[in-house]
């Protein structure tokens, strides 16, 4: 069975630009995660789904961060505009219905902002 | 308050053992975990313990819990180079916005020959 995917991998913008982030969940899985990582701090989270409605939104660091999980399956994060201290890995976690079941993270996109 | 706090490095000699530690300041945690991130991959979870718990062992993998000085440590037996890594512990609150992990700095183990 295949893990969680994120897509891309590394993403290189200038300040000002947008980027969008894409997470695949496990098959199956209803609940969604975002994390962060800054400037090797900790990882911080941002919000969590439950299929497509957000259940807790209160990591998102501000209005320029909007998260989407349309039909409940993959999910977006977008950044628009962009600025410097967005710089960071972005992770992504998926976990099965119900409150005690282990979180499975991808490997994380790496946003660099220039 | 949700703060988890970690010492940033930690060298040993092959074959030694690792022991990383971690402390939390919300006591209402219900599970407190490891996880270890190897370069380029996500985070692979190691172990977890339940709250009311103080020690659990799975092979070389020994996690400690004070609950009183709120303090996780988390042993590795025999450390070989392959654990190398960023080991995290986190915590998971059930808030009633469902469940989210507050996970510490990490602590770099480099295993040296």
């Amino acid at each position: 069975e295949a893990g969680v995917t994120q897509f891309p991998s590394h993403s290189v913008i200038e300040k000002g630009q947008t980027v969008t982030l894409r997470c695949d969940p496990i098959s199956g899985h209803d609940n969604l995660y975002w994390y962060r990582r800054v400037m090797g701090k900790e990882i911080k989270f941002l919000l969590h789904f439950v299929k497509e409605s957000k259940q807790d939104e209160s990591g998102m660091p501000n209005n320029r961060f909007l998260a989407e999980r349309t039909g409940g399956t993959y999910s977006t994060l977008k950044v628009q505009p962009a600025e410097l201290e967005d710089s960071g890995v972005y992770f992504c976690a998926s976990s099965q219905a119900g409150r005690n079941n282990e979180q499975f993270f991808g490997p994380g996109t790496r946003l660099t902002v220039l | 308050g949700e703060d988890v706090e970690q010492s940033l490095f930690l060298s040993v000699r092959e074959g030694d053992s690792s022991v990383i530690n971690c402390t939390y300041t919300d006591s209402s945690s219900t599970y407190l975990y490891w996880y270890k991130q190897e370069p380029g991959a996500g985070l692979q979870l190691l172990t977890y313990i339940f709250s009311n718990m103080d020690m659990k062992q799975d092979q070389r993998l020994t996690v400690l819990l004070n609950k009183k000085d709120k303090h996780l440590s988390l042993r590795i037996a025999d450390t070989q180079t392959g654990d190398s890594a960023i080991y995290f512990c986190a915590e998971k609150l059930f808030t009633g916005g469902g469940n989210k992990l507050t996970f510490g700095t990490g602590t770099q183990l480099k295993v040296e020959l």
